[in-house]
């Protein structure tokens, strides 16, 4: 059982270009999260889905957008990079939306210079 | 406006001995708490957590204890162990059509051998 697997590991991109993280998790959760840590922060969410084409946004999406086609899968696409958006990045699935912890995917470390 | 305090950043505690992790919140309106845990270079990992209505909760040799009036929760472990030496973040959640979770900053427990 993977869990929740996120990929790249690592990304550094430069100001302006685009890049998609992936998400998948073969959990059957239909709640699925994006958030971003920086340094000495707790966890923010940018984007969440409470299932397959719906998505809606968190407390810090601009900049970000995301899709739902699928169950397992959760992209989250940043069109025009910038040094602001460097961060770690986390996706987390729950089965449910309310009094349930959520599993969390390795995290993706994105550098913008 | 940081909803979720933990204003302790690091700890450090002898293995063996009583490891008390703190956490404050301004929020009323939280109704379900959680604690996780998190290694360097991976996701966080789900470790204990509490509902409004209760005020303990245990699991082995971890302990969460909320004081609901106080708006005060904290984490026990004992006897802490090195392998427990990682970030601990604490998270408060409230329904609003979706579980929106908020975190805390963290605490990096070291157990000294």
């Amino acid at each position: 059982n993977a869990g929740v697997t996120q990929t790249p590991k690592f990304r550094i991109l430069k100001i302006g270009q685009s890049m998609t993280l992936q998400c998948t998790q073969d959990m059957n959760h239909n709640y699925m999260y994006w958030y971003r840590q920086d340094p000495g922060m707790g966890l923010k969410l940018i984007y969440y889905s409470v299932g397959a084409g719906i998505t809606d946004k968190g407390e810090v999406p601009n900049g970000y957008n995301v899709s739902r086609s699928t169950t397992e899968d959760f992209p989250l696409r940043l069109e025009l990079a910038a040094p602001s958006q460097t961060s770690v990045y986390f996706c987390a699935s729950s089965p449910q939306g309310v009094n349930t912890e959520a599993f969390f995917g390795q995290g993706t470390r994105l550098t913008v210079v | 406006d940081q909803q979720v305090k933990q204003n302790s950043p690091s700890l450090s505690v002898q293995e063996g001995r009583i490891s008390i992790l703190n956490c404050d919140y301004t929020n009323s309106m939280f109704d379900y708490f959680l604690w996780y845990k998190k290694y360097p270079a991976e996701g966080p990992t789900f470790l204990i957590s509490i509902s409004s209505i209760k005020d303990k909760n245990e699991d082995g040799r971890f302990t969460v204890f909320l004081n609901k009036s106080a708006k005060h929760l904290s984490l026990h472990i004992v006897p802490s162990q090195p392998g427990d030496s990682a970030v601990y973040f604490c998270a408060a959640s409230e329904y609003r059509g979706y579980q929106k979770v908020t975190f805390g900053t963290g605490t990096k427990l070291q157990v000294i051998p």
